[in-house]
């Protein structure tokens, strides 16, 4: 009963280096999220995928890439991380099929990038 | 863009008194959702709202819909310190593009 789990819960990184935070759901949900948490600003949604191979961008994009070539993983790239990267990244996935439009969130992963 | 905006950003009570916290949207909404997040955990779902005026009850905390379907809210009575956490609307703005905007939340201590 693994649900959606990211990988990995921390990491500090250098800035100007490529990361890539790995996001694994197990239900083939059709919807898949990223979203950043930062005090003040609440989740702020990155990107998002309504299906394998279909992503769009959400509020605040820039600097970040993400793929989906498998429904059930759904990675988001930092190309070349910045200082004003460091936050909580949330990943969440949807079932919209059912009907219902909940999201289901993984633990986060911290990311600070020095 | 669409924005979700929530009021108060912070909120200390006293464990019993009551605990409102409102969200406004700059958009009509086709639902909206309320989500808890504890503090260090991950934001957990706990309830949706979708008809214009409804009104909803989970146990001491009710949340309502607006009539115009812009702006909600989430009322909990009798606050206890396990409602400890911040508080996020989210809303949604059609059905077919499950893109949810997350309010800026409000974050609620209880003072034992």
């Amino acid at each position: 009963d693994a649900g959606i789990t990211q990988s990995p819960r921390y990491k500090i990184t250098e800035t100007g280096r490529q990361v890539t935070l790995m996001c694994h759901q197990t239900w083939s949900h059709s919807y898949m999220f990223w979203y950043r948490q930062d005090l003040g600003h609440g989740l702020r949604l990155i990107y998002y995928s309504a299906a394998a191979d279909i992503t769009d961008k959400g509020e605040v994009p820039d600097g970040y890439v993400v793929s989906r070539s498998k429904t059930e993983n759904f990675p988001l790239t930092l190309e070349s991380a910045t200082r004003s990267q460091t936050s909580v990244y949330f990943c969440a996935s949807s079932d919209v099929r059912s009907g219902a439009t909940e999201a289901f969130f993984g633990q986060g992963t911290r990311l600070t990038v020095v | 863009g669409q924005q979700v905006m929530q009021i108060p950003q912070y909120q200390h009570v006293q464990e019993g008194e009551d605990f409102t916290t409102y969200c406004n949207s700059s958009t009509t909404l086709s639902n909206i959702q309320w989500y808890k997040q504890r503090p260090g955990g991950h934001p957990v779902f706990l309830i949706q709202l979708v008809k214009s005026g409804e009104v909803k009850k989970q146990k001491r905390l009710t949340f309502q819909f607006g009539e115009a379907k812009k702006n909600s809210s989430l009322h909990i009575t009798a606050t206890q310190t396990t409602d400890v956490g911040t508080y996020f609307c989210a809303g949604l703005s059609n059905f077919g593009n499950e893109k949810l905007t997350f309010g800026t939340g409000t974050r609620l201590t209880i003072i034992p």
